[in-house]
């Protein structure tokens, strides 16, 4: 069945660092939307990416759907403590219902 | 932020008790949703529902049950709580179509079965 994988499954981050975190999909998706989820808190949608190499900023992150729409990634740069969460990617589900296949998300810790 | 409401926010029951998870939305969404997820892993779709009187079970299998009788109205119940039942969940609704359906979800609720 339809897969969508993140990588890496945690990430530990320098302040003021930056990094990305990835996603793939086993299926070629006609969206793919960014949701963050603090600490004992629940995910709030970031952004959607339809176009392929479509490229999106919002101040320090950066998404970018690749050709294939089947992968996508997101950048932070300068990293500070309020990035913590988990990042979560997902895609439609090819029965086209309305259901999203999300990722196993990024857990990102930030450490001053 | 969107609109949607769940209660209780956090719950310790004992087992074999009957529980109601209300989650209840004012977007006039059609779609809605319940993940079950564990801290810090992964989002499990457990229940689903496309509209009143439409309701439908996810890719995680769950005792519990569903009903959607109002369009903005979505409980979950666990006719007979157990242990591996704690866990929080995540009610959550979508328009499906205008805005590719994104998905907005609630604060979630914090279950504890002793």
């Amino acid at each position: 069945g339809q897969q969508v994988m993140q990588i890496p499954q945690y990430q530990h981050v320098q302040e003021g660092e930056d990094f990305t975190t990835y996603c793939n999909s086993s299926t070629t998706l006609s969206n793919i939307q960014w949701y963050k989820q603090r600490p004992g808190g629940h995910p709030v949608f970031l952004i959607q990416l339809v176009k392929s190499g479509e490229v999106k900023k919002q101040k320090r992150l950066t998404f970018q759907f690749g050709e294939a729409k089947k992968n996508s990634s997101l950048h932070i740069t300068a990293t500070q403590t309020t990035d913590v969460g988990t990042y979560f990617c997902a895609g439609p589900t090819t029965d086209s219902w309305g259901k999203l296949q999300f990722g196993a998300g990024t857990q990102v810790v930030v450490t001053p | 932020e969107a609109d949607i409401y769940q209660t209780p926010r956090y719950l310790v029951i004992g087992t074999g008790k009957k529980i109601t998870l209300e989650c209840s939305q004012t977007m006039g969404h059609d779609k809605m949703y319940w993940y079950q997820q564990d801290p810090g892993m992964e989002l499990h779709l457990i229940h689903y529902s496309y509209g009143v009187n439409s309701t439908e079970k996810g890719d995680l299998s769950s005792e519990s049950t569903v009903s959607r009788i109002r369009t903005e109205h979505f409980p979950l119940t666990l006719e007979s709580a157990r242990p591996s039942h704690t866990s929080q969940y995540l009610c959550a609704s979508s328009d499906g179509l205008i805005s590719g359906n994104t998905i907005y979800f609630g604060e979630g609720s914090w279950l504890t079965v002793v």
